[in-house]
């Protein structure tokens, strides 16, 4: 069974730096490509970065490029985000999500919650 | 990239079936058979219910079915029941630079 377990959420302040992780176990961490999506408060569900299963290649959605930094260790079955310059429109519960077997989501953690705020 | 259009409500007696729509471009829904669809219940993760357009994963009940026409990819759940009462995403692959789209969400309540 796909476990993703996320930590790493918190309050902090605009432009401020945190720095999420995921831990994956129940499945072949280092065999398939995973990402964040992120869901604001009341809001609806937005992709934010998508690593490959060997880390060499990366993408993020427009509105964190530049700022957000995807990386895994597979030795360690470990994703992480590090969210850096955050504004307030960041806020949000971050889930990391596995995708094994085609172009969607088949396992999700619980999420992380950061808020940046004053 | 904009998120792809969902009504925001939909609405329908236990029993019944209701179809949620989720409405994108040729560049997204109309440009690849990769929409999913997630049930997510009031402070829970999302849940995978389709995939690839029309596919159900284990263990996701039949009375949930996908298809798609053009830019228009869609949800129908028939025999309603109250668990079934849930918020539902969209999803879909966008190609190499965007990679996946959400739509807005639709709050499917069980009368």
């Amino acid at each position: 069974e796909v476990q993703l377990l996320e930590s790493g959420g918190g309050l902090v302040q605009p432009g401020g730096s945190l720095r999420l992780s995921c831990a994956a176990s129940g499945f072949t961490f280092s065999y398939y490509a995973m990402s964040w999506v992120r869901q604001a408060p009341g809001k609806g569900l937005e992709w934010v970065s998508a690593i490959s299963s060997s880390g060499d290649t990366t993408y993020y959605a427009d509105s964190v490029k530049g700022r957000f930094t995807i990386s895994r260790d597979n030795s360690k079955n470990t994703l992480s985000l590090q969210v850096n310059s955050l504004r307030v429109e960041d806020t949000a519960l971050y889930y990391c999500a596995v995708r094994r077997t085609g172009s969607y989501f088949d396992g999700w953690g619980q999420g992380t919650l950061v808020t940046v705020s004053s | 990239q904009s998120a792809l259009t969902q009504p925001r409500s939909v609405s329908g007696s236990p029993g019944q079936s209701v179809t949620i729509s989720c409405t994108g471009t040729s560049s997204d829904v109309g440009g690849y058979n990769y929409v999913s669809w997630y049930q997510q219940h009031p402070g829970k993760s999302p849940k995978l219910m389709i995939y690839d357009v029309d596919k159900r994963p284990s263990g996701v009940p039949d009375r949930f079915s996908g298809s798609k026409s053009g830019n228009t990819a869609s949800l129908t759940i028939s025999g309603l029941q109250a668990d079934d009462e849930s918020d539902y995403y969209c999803c879909t692959y966008a190609g190499t630079y965007t990679r996946w789209v959400f739509g807005g969400g639709t709050k499917l309540t069980v009368l």
